[in-house]
Formats: C-alpha cells, sequence, structure tokens
C-alpha cells in the first residue's frame, strides 16, 4: 500500500514563527503536492514538484514555500506564519500525469 | 478557467437509502476524474474514471463518466454510517500536474 506521511497531525504556532511541514512517501513517486482545505473553499493547490529540487507554484503560493533535496520528502515552509493561514494541510504523491494521487493524513495547523 | 462543481453540497439520508451524487467539470483537453471519499483526515482514493459509459464497482460504490456531456456521478446503494464522510471529485489539468477538486458533497447517513 501506498504509504504518505506528515509529521504531525496537529500544530498550534505562533504569528510570525518559521513553521515546517513535513510529508514522506514510500512509493519512489515522482510527483507531490502540498495542499489546504478551508470550509466553502476546497482543497486548493500551494505548491507542487515533479523531481528532485524541481517545483511549481500552485493557485495559492503567497506566504510559503518547499523544499524537495530527496524523492520520498516534500516539505513545507511557512516562512512567517500568519493567522490566515490556519488551515488543513494535505499532502498528496502520484506516480505520473493524470493518475490518482495518495494522501498522507493532514496537518491541522493553528496560528495564534 | 478549467473547473469542477459538485452537487449537492451536503445530504443526509437513513441507512439503506441509495445517494447519486453529481460531479460536472469543465477542463481544457480532459484526461481523467477521480473520485475521494475524506472522512476525518486524508482523502482516500475511490475510482478513476476515464472512459465515456464504462462503470466503475467496488462493492455498494459505483460510478460513470459522460464525456458528452461533462459530469459524472458516483452512487451509493444500501447506505451505511460508515458512509458518512465528504465525497471529492477531482480532473488532472491538461499537461500540468495540478489537479482541481471540486468543494465536495458532505454526506451524513443516520441509523
Amino acid at each position: 500500500d501506498v504509504k504518505v506521511t506528515q509529521s504531525s497531525r496537529y500544530l498550534v504556532k505562533r504569528t510570525g514563527e518559521k513553521v515546517f511541514l513535513e510529508c514522506v512517501q514510500d512509493m519512489d513517486h515522482e510527483n507531490m503536492f502540498w495542499y489546504r482545505q478551508d470550509p466553502g473553499l476546497g482543497l486548493r493547490l500551494i505548491y507542487f514538484s515533479y523531481d528532485v529540487k524541481m517545483k511549481e507554484k500552485g493557485d495559492i503560493p503567497e506566504g510559503y514555500s518547499v523544499s524537495r533535496e530527496k524523492k520520498e520528502r516534500f516539505s513545507l515552509i511557512l516562512e512567517s506564519a500568519s493567522t490566515n493561514q490556519t488551515s488543513m494541510y494535505l499532502c498528496a504523491s502520484g506516480l505520473r500525469m493524470n493518475t490518482e494521487a495518495f494522501f498522507g493524513q493532514g496537518t491541522r495547523l493553528t496560528v495564534v | 478557467e478549467d473547473k469542477v462543481v459538485q452537487s449537492p453540497l451536503s445530504l443526509v439520508v437513513h441507512e439503506g437509502d441509495t445517494v447519486t451524487l453529481n460531479c460536472s467539470y469543465e477542463v481544457t483537453n480532459f484526461r481523467s476524474l477521480l473520485w475521494y471519499k475524506q472522512e476525518k483526515k486524508a482523502p482516500t482514493f475511490l475510482f478513476m474514471l476515464t472512459s465515456s459509459g464504462i462503470e466503475k464497482k467496488s462493492g455498494r460504490l459505483s460510478s460513470i463518466l459522460d464525456k458528452k456531456e461533462l459530469f459524472s456521478i458516483l452512487n451509493i446503494t444500501a447506505t451505511q454510517t460508515g458512509d458518512s464522510a465528504v465525497y471529492l471529485c477531482a480532473v488532472p489539468t491538461s499537461g500540468t500536474y495540478k489537479y482541481i477538486f471540486g468543494t465536495g458533497t458532505r454526506l451524513k447517513v443516520l441509523a
């Protein structure tokens, strides 16, 4: 079974802190994604990566950056957390374009 | 602009009922449509549809795609309380790695 693991289920951070969300997949997938999910807005893509050290902006990249130094690991970084970044963050990985993506369990981040 | 719209937004039924969830899409160079079930945490993959008119089935769940009318339906027969979840529809955008998700249908099944 594909396993996508996010480092934390719940996080509480203060405004202005630098926050790291980690994601690891064990299926040698090329593609990895970070989404945030908010009520009424659905899943919105923040960044994705199609190879090591390669990244592309999604629909809402402002305030975020990413790092992919190894194929299995994709990190999302909030440079200076703000309250409007309180959300559920979901990491996903997939083998190829147009095929299914597999999700991690999600990290519920609260910025106070 | 590419978009995916799901209906209804929410639904409450009793155990044993049959439900039909809808997903319509407008995407350039359509390739596939995916259905996910999301309970309290991660969305779990249900189906991927690529061909019109071919039903995919898994237990009490089934789904079909209509590429002419640009929609898909997800049917759940003999619903159980364990079917309570948000059901998400997603379409990969052409030539990219991005998926467009609908906002989901929240299904609640009462005992």
